[in-house]
């Protein structure tokens, strides 16, 4: 199978620290990753593209400096949430995708609550 | 503009019975495809089933079956003998494969209640 990793799975954090979410891809190379945010009773929204190697492509109205994409490694995407605010609090879930195959798997995402 | 379109916000269903699920999708991609995922409570998102756009055939996986027509842009997902673990959120998603670099677009969701 294809399994995707997400840590933390829940966090909680004061207004204006920042938050590093990890997505690892532990049984494939994703050379591309996509990050996700989800608000309670509303569907998935694509923020961005990480590309292994090169910077993110954010989605319209993303703002890149508060949801900084860092694609390090094959197997590794980390989203940071700088400078946090309540409004940020919502549920981040990632997704990679295994070369010639249809299927995208996703994390199991993670709880961001901030205070 | 709406890319993906699920009519349907609350859909109840008895137990044994079937269900359809309506998916419309708006795309000039001449090829694309389409995903079905359920999330339940846990928030997880789990693959059910994919239908690409030049495939002849719907695509079926276990009580899952895909009904694709592809003039009317419709992808609705069928659920038969549903059972009390299939209620859950469910999304249809596409994926347009020339213009879209394989990002992965969703719809609003059906909330699916099965009663038993």
């Amino acid at each position: 199978g294809a399994v995707v990793s997400q840590h933390p799975s829940r966090v909680i954090c004061k207004s204006g620290t920042s938050v590093k979410i990890e997505c690892r891809s532990l049984d494939f190379q994703a050379t591309t990753m996509f990050w996700y945010r989800q608000f309670p009773k509303q569907s998935l929204m694509l923020m961005a593209t990480s590309n292994e190697g090169s910077k993110a492509t954010y989605e319209q109205g993303v703002e890149k400096d508060k949801f900084l994409i860092n694609h390090a490694s094959l197997t590794l995407s980390t989203l940071t949430v700088t400078s946090a605010h309540p409004e940020d609090s919502s549920f981040y879930i990632c997704s990679a995708r295994k070369t010639d195959v249809d299927e995208q798997y996703f994390g199991p995402g993670t709880r961001l609550t901030v205070t | 503009a709406q890319k993906i379109t699920q009519t349907q916000p609350g859909m109840f269903v008895q137990e044994k019975e079937a269900v359809t699920l309506d998916c419309t999708y708006d795309t000039s991609d001449p090829s694309y495809g389409l995903f079905w995922y359920k999330q339940p409570s846990s928030g997880e998102m789990i693959f059910l089933i994919y239908q690409g756009s030049y495939d002849q055939q719907n695509a079926t996986e276990g009580r899952y079956s895909l009904n694709f027509q592809k003039a009317r842009k419709s992808a609705n997902l069928v659920i038969s003998a549903s059972q009390l673990g299939d209620s859950a959120m469910y999304f249809c998603a596409m994926r347009e494969e020339e213009t879209s670099y394989d990002k992965v677009i969703f719809g609003p969701g059906t909330s699916l209640s099965v009663i038993p």
